[in-house]
């Protein structure tokens, strides 16, 4: 079946430092990928989306890869903050359409 | 801004009962989706539709129906809860064909007991 997969392990990071979290897909081969940010018993919102065709895109202190060889897209935070901290999802549409999102990953910024 | 809300934070029913979660949003989005969110599952898409009166299943519909009447409206409909319908229930909008970016309501955190 036709996967997104995230670390499900939190990643604890020291303020300062760039995080980096990574989304895997199988069995498919989409045509973007999009990264949301979810705080605690919120909703998540939008940061980013990167095409197949486009190697990097950056927005701010955000910058998303995505390696079709590979089949994976990273996600960096550079200078992080303890404000960053929350869950990165990672979303794709299927091939039959239908949205699909990794389970996500914890990122914890200490001071 | 998009907005997007849901008509409750926190709700607790019986087993049995049926249960209406509403979902509004102001951006004349044709897309809307009702995912349920638990931990180590992620979001999984329940019910999602493209247009007024029209709807598809999502990847786990089973229990679940909806109802879009309206173009900024679309309800999730638990015929008959059950224990394991306690969750954490979102809805989203897009614009355009599903390709873009979704906005999320809040969420109401859903429990039966």
């Amino acid at each position: 079946s036709q996967k997104i997969e995230q670390n499900s392990e939190a990643l604890n990071i020291q303020e300062g430092k760039t995080a980096t979290l990574t989304c895997n897909y199988t069995n498919y081969s989409p045509a973007y990928l999009q990264w949301y940010r979810q705080d605690p018993g919120r909703g998540p919102v939008f940061l980013l989306l990167i095409r197949e065709n486009e190697k990097e895109k950056r927005k701010e202190r955000l910058k998303v890869t995505f390696d079709t060889t590979l089949k994976q897209s990273l996600f960096h935070i550079t200078a992080s903050q303890p404000a960053d901290s929350a869950t990165y999802l990672c979303a794709s549409r299927s091939s039959a359409s239908k949205i699909i999102f990794g389970s996500g990953t914890r990122l914890s910024i200490r001071p | 801004d998009v907005k997007v809300t849901q008509s409750s934070r926190y709700l607790v029913k019986r087993t049995g009962e049926k249960v209406f979660l509403e979902c509004v949003q102001d951006m004349d989005h044709e897309n809307m989706f009702w995912y349920r969110q638990d931990p180590g599952l992620g979001l999984r898409l329940i019910y999602f539709s493209y247009d007024v009166k029209m709807k598809e299943k999502g990847d786990i519909p089973e229990g679940y129906s909806v109802s879009r009447e309206k173009k900024e409206r679309f309800s999730l409909i638990l015929e008959s809860a059950s224990t394991n319908q306690t969750s954490m229930y979102l809805c989203a909008s897009s614009d355009g064909g599903g390709l873009y970016e979704q906005y999320f309501g809040p969420g109401t955190r859903l429990t039966v007991t």
